[in-house]
């Protein structure tokens, strides 16, 4: 199975602060990855697929680059709403493989 | 409006068989497949499987085949994990989620159910 590992596994970051999370694949896989926003005892949600491609609401302060094995998420300008745990999923093979989260909290 | 809903909390003790539901609405269910999902306590996401709701055809994860069903009922809108014999290590929220477009069964998943824990204590 294609290994998904993110940095950092956790941030700590201030409303307004511009932050970047890294997800990188064990093997290529295309553009074929999406992020995920997850809530403390929420289900998660979509933020970004095919790698670059905003999910229909997602406020444009989200955005997605890279292809191959390395992709990044971006919050142009973090938002109050914004801190939760962010995960990234391959869409490549089977079997789908997500990565280990990262926590974006309050500094 | 899209919308999965998960059935309630479970409690069951080692060695019991459970099966957990999720009902789709305000969408054709036969034209999107369905994955479950797994979070462990503090943990992060595994995806367990998916079944194609018009033909009830399933594919697992490696990791949970064997240890799990997943089925349908296309009548009703709902899909199905199921346990025959609960474990300790089955303790979890369970996802639902549905594929991204129609006929699709790649790994993007635009609405997602509610959860449902499961716990499994003697």
């Amino acid at each position: 199975a294609i290994q998904m590992t993110q940095s950092p596994s956790s941030l700590s970051a201030s409303v307004g602060d511009r932050v970047t999370i890294t997800c990188r694949a064990s093997q290529g896989i295309r553009n074929d990855l999406g992020w995920y926003q997850q809530k403390p005892g929420k289900a998660p949600k979509l933020l970004i697929y095919a790698a670059s491609s905003l999910q229909s609401g997602v406020p444009s302060r989200f955005s997605g680059s890279g292809s191959g094995t390395d992709f990044t998420l971006t919050i142009s300008s973090l938002q109050p709403e914004d801190f939760a745990t962010y995960y990234c999923l391959q869409d490549y093979n089977y079997p789908g493989t997500f990565g280990q989260g990262t926590k974006v909290e309050i500094k | 409006e899209v919308q999965l809903v998960q059935s309630g909390a479970e409690v069951k003790k080692p060695g019991e068989s459970l099966r957990i539901s999720c009902k789709g609405s305000g969408y054709s269910f036969t034209s999107y497949w369905i994955s479950w999902v797994r979070q462990m306590p503090g943990k992060g996401l595994e995806w367990m499987g998916r079944i194609d709701p018009s033909d009830s055809y399933t594919n697992y994860s490696p990791s949970f085949q064997g240890h799990v069903t997943i089925s349908a009922d296309k009548s009703i809108s709902t899909a199905y994990l199921q346990w025959s014999s609960l474990k300790a290590s089955d303790i979890a929220m369970y996802y639902c989620a549905r594929h991204r477009f129609p006929g699709y069964s790649g790994y993007q998943f635009d609405y997602w159910g509610q959860g449902t824990l499961v716990t499994v204590s003697s």
